[in-house]
């Protein structure tokens, strides 16, 4: 059973491209969390995702962020017109569908982000 | 304020030496605590979860603490190794919190020599 993935492991872009982040979750998850780490930074939450639906997004910065977590295929975070401020590594986490906070996250390797 | 904080920032010891890592957190109302190991480049990896009614829970060398009336935790590493050498974070769940946000610490970055 592969643990979660994330691709690109690296990522650069010019400002005002776009980035897009690939997470797949472990076999049998369904939701999917994506947090942010600036440099000497905490993780912060973004956005919680199960198939198909965004449960929360109150982490995510309104303008530019958008996520998605479609019925086929893996979760995308979308960064549009990329600014320097975006650079950072980028963790995507996925459990089970027991719907308890008590859930394990697994973590994946994460995207590194630098906006030149 | 949902907040937590670890103490110290960063810490170095010997190899075979033991360490104590520090957590306090006003996040509220408390669900469970966990601690993470984060390799350099690495996402992190769970060591120990810990909910209200536990004191202490064991996962090999780590040893964690909790006390949730004075809202501290504490991870104890005995006979460190040199790749014990990682960050290591708290992380706080609220009750209730069935949308899956933890809140986490900024981690204590500790560094085990030969």
């Amino acid at each position: 059973n592969a643990g979660v993935m994330q691709n690109p492991r690296h990522l650069v872009r010019r400002r005002g491209q776009e980035a897009r982040l690939r997470c797949s979750p472990m076999k049998g998850h369904s939701h999917v969390y994506w947090y942010r780490q600036l440099p000497e930074e905490g993780l912060k939450f973004m956005v919680y995702l199960q198939k198909e639906n965004i449960i929360d997004e109150s982490g995510m910065p309104k303008e530019r962020f958008s996520a998605e977590f479609p019925k086929e295929g893996p979760s995308i975070l979308r960064i549009q017109q990329v600014v320097r401020g975006d650079s950072a590594a980028y963790f995507c986490a996925s459990s089970p569908p027991s719907g308890l906070d008590y859930n394990e996250q697994f973590f994946g390797p994460g995207t590194r982000l630098t906006v030149l | 304020k949902n907040q937590v904080e670890q103490s110290p920032q960063s810490l170095i010891i010997l190899e075979g030496k033991n360490c104590t890592l520090q957590c306090n957190y006003t996040v509220s109302p408390f669900s469970n605590l966990r601690w993470y190991k984060q390799d350099t480049g690495r996402g992190p990896v769970s060591l120990t979860i810990m909910t209200f009614s536990e004191n202490t829970k064991s996962n090999g060398r780590y040893t964690a603490t909790l006390d949730a009336d004075t809202k501290q935790s504490s991870l104890h590493i005995t006979a460190s190794q040199l790749s014990d050498s990682a960050s290591y974070i708290c992380v706080v769940s609220a009750r209730g919190s069935t949308l899956g946000r933890l809140y986490f610490g900024r981690g204590t970055q500790l560094t085990v020599w030969p």
